[in-house]
């Protein structure tokens, strides 16, 4: 896995608002793929590890589904709170590796 | 659980002089530890995978002679950037794989590497 894609690069929203971001992978010799959100001075947070097609997975009021066939996956969150504000990261890894190949992120700013 | 430091978190130093950072698991064994390197406005780059007892295998484009890692036990890894120049002057990152988690990596929190 060589080429992964995080869009939007940075996104701005109203705290109450509802959004959502992609991750695209190459999906040949896919394994998993894992979301971390990583706020500012922290470590980089795991939200979710996915591995079924069609797998959809929740955290309160943060979703991810996963596309293993067409190489994508959404991150949703519905009424963003300031406290979402963080980049988050995703990442395929590929079977007989346990290494991640991160994308860019999405810069995710809530504003009060 | 699956807690991980890194010390320090920030270091200026020298041109010409060598830098350890460490990367501590501290409620669980990693059975491998991974160091990442992040640019400004990229991703995080993966340099080196680590496992206990044994030889770092390095990336490539990666200079295991400037970028030394050592994995002495399950706890505990450390990168020494030797000889440093301000190219190497970045965002170092460790995580770690823990038994029994799968692929999951548990990170640490970086080092901000400046070098003068």
């Amino acid at each position: 896995i060589l080429n992964v894609e995080q869009s939007p690069q940075s996104l701005h929203v109203q705290e109450g608002d509802s959004t959502n971001f992609t991750c695209s992978f190459p999906s040949s010799n896919f394994y998993a793929l894992h979301w971390y959100r990583w706020e500012t001075a922290k470590s980089p947070e795991a939200l979710f590890v996915m591995t079924l097609n069609g797998d959809e997975k929740k955290k309160g009021r943060i979703s991810a589904t996963l596309n293993t066939k067409e190489g994508y996956s959404y991150l949703y969150i519905k009424g963003s709170q300031p406290e979402d504000s963080a980049t988050y990261l995703c990442a395929p890894s590929s079977y007989n590796t346990d290494k991640l190949i991160f994308g860019t992120g999405t810069r995710l700013q809530v504003f009060p | 659980g699956a807690v991980v430091s890194q010390h320090p978190s920030r270091v200026i130093c020298k041109s010409g002089t060598s830098v350890k950072i460490e990367c501590r698991s501290l409620d669980f064994q990693a059975t491998t530890m991974f160091w990442y390197r992040q640019f400004p406005k990229q991703s995080l780059m993966l340099m080196a995978t680590s496992n206990e007892g044994s030889k770092a295998t390095y990336e490539q484009g990666v200079e295991k002679d400037k970028f030394l890692i050592n994995h002495a036990s399950l706890t505990l890894s450390t990168l020494t950037v030797t000889s440093a120049h301000p190219e190497d002057s970045s965002f170092y990152i460790c995580s770690a794989g823990a038994v029994g988690k799968g692929n999951e990596q548990f990170f640490g929190p970086g080092t901000r590497l400046t070098v003068l």
